[in-house]
C-alpha cells in the first residue's frame, strides 16, 4: 500500500529551527510536496521536490532523497506566524497527490 | 480576484438528504480536484478531472459523484447523506509550469451530517 510518514506534533520555540521530516512508500513517485496549513484554513504550497537535494525558499528549505523515500522540511528563524500544520504529500504514478497526516508545529516564546 | 471558491462556507445536513457542494476557479486550470480532511487523517482523493468532460475516482469515491461540464466549475453531490460524510472538503485546481507543480486549494466546506 501507499503510506507518508510523518511526525504528529512537534514544539519548537521563536527564532530558532525545526526540521520536519517525511518518509514515504508510494507506487511511483512523481515529486514530494510539502504545504502549511493554518487551523481552519485551506492548505498553501510550500515547495516541490521532484530531484535528489535540497531546495531553498527564504527561511523555508526542503530536502529530498529518492533512495531512501525521505524528505525534510527545515524552518529557520521561527516566527509565532508559522504555527501552523505542515503536511507531506507524494505524487504517485497516476499522478495524484497521497498526503501524510501533517506534523503541528507549535512555536513558544 | 483569482483563485478558487467553495459554496456554502458551511451546512448542516439531515441524513439522507441530497447536497451539492459548488467550487469554481477563473485560474484556467485543466485539473482539478475534491478532497475530504479528517482529524488525524491526512486529504483523501474524492474524485478528480483531468480536464473539462471527463472524471474520475479518487481513494474514497463512494457515495459522491462530480461532473465536469466546463474549466471553470466542478461541483461535488452527495446524493444520500450519511453521518460518515460529516467532514470538511476542499476543492483544489492543478497548475503546472515547467519543472513546478502546484495544486491551489479554495477555502473549504465544513459538512455536518446528522
Amino acid at each position: 500500500g501507499q503510506n507518508i510518514d510523518q511526525p504528529t506534533e512537534m514544539t519548537a520555540t521563536e527564532g530558532a529551527i525545526v526540521q520536519i521530516n517525511c518518509t514515504y512508500q508510494t507506487s511511483g513517485f512523481n515529486g514530494l510536496f510539502w504545504y502549511q496549513q493554518h487551523a481552519g484554513e485551506a492548505p498553501t504550497f510550500l515547495s516541490y521536490n521532484v530531484l535528489d537535494g535540497l531546495e531553498e525558499k527564504g527561511r523555508f528549505s526542503s530536502f529530498l532523497s529518492r533512495s531512501k523515500g525521505y524528505s525534510y522540511l527545515l524552518l529557520k528563524e521561527l516566527q509565532m506566524k508559522d504555527s501552523a500544520s505542515y503536511l507531506c504529500a507524494v505524487m504517485d504514478s497516476n499522478y495524484q497527490l497521497i498526503w501524510g497526516a501533517g506534523t503541528k508545529l507549535i512555536i513558544k516564546p | 480576484i483569482a483563485g478558487i471558491t467553495q459554496a456554502p462556507t458551511s451546512q448542516i445536513l439531515a441524513a439522507g438528504r441530497r447536497m451539492t457542494l459548488r467550487c469554481t476557479q477563473d485560474m484556467r486550470h485543466n485539473a482539478m480536484y475534491w478532497y475530504r480532511q479528517d482529524l488525524g487523517l491526512g486529504l483523501r482523493l474524492i474524485h478528480y478531472s483531468n480536464t473539462a468532460g471527463t472524471t474520475g475516482k479518487g481513494e474514497v469515491p463512494d457515495g459522491y459523484s462530480v461532473s465536469r461540464a466546463n474549466t471553470d466549475d466542478f461541483p461535488l453531490t452527495l446524493a444520500s447523506a450519511v453521518p460518515s460524510q460529516t467532514s470538511v472538503y476542499f476543492c483544489a485546481s492543478r497548475k503546472t509550469s515547467g519543472h513546478t507543480d502546484t495544486q491551489y486549494f479554495g477555502p473549504g466546506t465544513r459538512l455536518t451530517v446528522l
